[in-house]
């Protein structure tokens, strides 16, 4: 079956230092990545997206690109704020892209300090 | 505003008196399902629903019931909650896969369920 794994948290960083969360899949076919982060007491929400090897989704200040050479999605991004802090999942779809097929990692809990 | 409302936020019950945590989406979303959220385990699909009258079990689909009879309102009901269900749990909804190719999931606030 399909999973993800993300690396464990919490993950602490100090303002404005270069962020990456690492993300591995395991699909049959070829999935959609995506990243969802979660800010404290609030519901997940979409924060990029890449449907085909080699695409990159940006939002915000972060990316990730589709490897599927080494099927990973790693999110990073160059300069975090306290702001950044907040639960990030990263997640795939092998029905077309439909969230009725999405699977989730566990999330990985990023702190940033001032 | 386009969103997921989930009530109530928090609640605490006792173990075998039935609840009902309410989830309603104003997007005319086809869509919905449920989720909970425990520490070490992440989000797991309680149940979920394709269409009016449609609903199909997730991955841990014990111990709870849903309903969907009208497009906007996909109730969770625990008829017997038990302490192992205490959780966070999550709403959301979404356009089907032929509509909303690659189409994000909305999320709720959540709902914090204490059972004791």
């Amino acid at each position: 079956g399909n999973s993800v794994t993300q690396m464990e948290g919490p993950v602490t960083l100090s303002e404005e230092a270069f962020l990456t969360i690492n993300c591995t899949y395991t699909a049959t076919g070829y999935p959609s990545l995506f990243w969802y982060v979660q800010y404290p007491g609030e519901g997940l929400q979409l924060l990029l997206k890449a449907t085909k090897a080699d695409d990159k989704g940006s939002n915000k200040g972060f990316e990730a690109t589709y490897r599927k050479e080494t099927t990973s999605f790693h999110l990073e991004k160059g300069s975090v704020q306290v702001s950044d802090s907040a639960v990030y999942f990263c997640a795939l779809s092998e029905t077309g892209g439909g969230a009725d097929g999405l699977t989730f990692g566990k999330g990985t809990h990023l702190i940033i300090q001032p | 505003e386009a969103q997921v409302t989930q009530n109530p936020r928090y609640l605490i019950t006792v173990t075998g008196k039935k609840l009902t945590v309410t989830c309603s989406q104003n997007m005319n979303h086809e869509y919905m399902s449920w989720y909970r959220q425990d520490p070490g385990l992440g989000l797991r699909q309680i149940y979920y629903s394709m269409n009016v009258e449609v609903t199909d079990k997730g991955d841990v689909p014990e111990g709870y019931k849903v309903s969907r009879k009208e497009k906007r309102n996909f109730p969770l009901i625990l008829e017997s909650p038990s302490p192992n269900q205490t959780s966070l749990y999550f709403c959301a909804s979404s356009l089907p896969r032929d509509r909303g190719y690659n189409s994000p999931l909305h999320f709720g606030n959540g709902t914090r369920l204490t059972v004791t």
